[in-house]
């Protein structure tokens, strides 16, 4: 069983709509939760941090963990076509180097 | 501007001939990784170094090397590449968690080197 779970997608939406993005984890350990987005043919850039459980909100996204359940999630208002992207959920204990990451999701948002 | 830099984006090899991909950063952070990148596997970590000197395996290591003379640049060395090393490789640096609050735990990744072995 991987350590971080995420389905790979694509997922297809309207413009406008409001897309959510989740992964589950199995190691209790993680403490710090991030959401990193990657254009094609470029590295993943951080969008999202949280630590332990907890909302955070910044502009049109907003990030969820819920640690009792080992799920975290993004969420995306009024998507836009610049949003397509793949979205990876990211995870670190405290004290590790290693950050674990899920597969990735796409998302494809039309115009 | 803050970043990563690798080096080649691309580089096509045959099986067998040394390669080194060079990886640069200019945030003066103490951690440094390596990860490869291939469909249905996510990213995948090959080396970390926590400071200069200091480097230890993740978990894909095998016939891969680094190093980490200085404390901005963390080479990836493929000393007999073979076809199975065919991926897409991204390096990485944060600084050393606690330092930048909750975002000092998120990596700066660079653009990544498409690597084809023949």
């Amino acid at each position: 069983q991987k350590e971080v779970e995420q389905d790979p997608g694509p997922l297809s939406v309207p413009e406008g709509a409001i897309v959510s993005l989740n992964c589950t984890y199995s190691n209790s350990a993680f403490q710090y939760f991030m959401w990193y987005r990657q254009y094609s043919r470029k590295g993943p850039e951080l969008l999202m941090y949280t630590y332990s459980s907890g909302n955070k909100e910044d502009g049109r996204f907003t990030a969820q963990v819920d640690k009792s359940s080992k799920y975290i999630s993004l969420f995306i208002r009024d998507s836009q076509p610049s949003d397509s992207a793949t979205y990876l959920c990211a995870m670190r204990s405290t004290g590790f180097q290693k950050l674990v990451f899920g597969t990735g999701t796409r998302l494809l948002v039309s115009p | 501007e803050a970043q990563v830099t690798q080096n080649p984006r691309y580089l096509i090899t045959v099986t067998g001939k040394k390669l080194t991909v060079t990886c640069s950063q200019n945030m003066n952070h103490e951690y440094m990784s390596w990860y490869r990148q291939d469909p249905g596997l996510g990213l995948r970590q090959i080396y970390y170094s926590m400071n200069v000197e200091v480097t230890d395996k993740g978990d894909v290591p095998e016939g891969y090397k680094v190093s980490r003379k200085e404390k901005r640049n963390f080479p990836l060395i493929l000393e007999s590449p073979s076809p199975n090393q065919t991926s897409l490789y991204f390096c990485a640096s944060s600084m050393r968690p606690g330092q930048g609050g909750v975002s000092g735990y998120g990596y700066t990744f660079g653009s990544g080197t498409r690597l084809t072995v023949v």
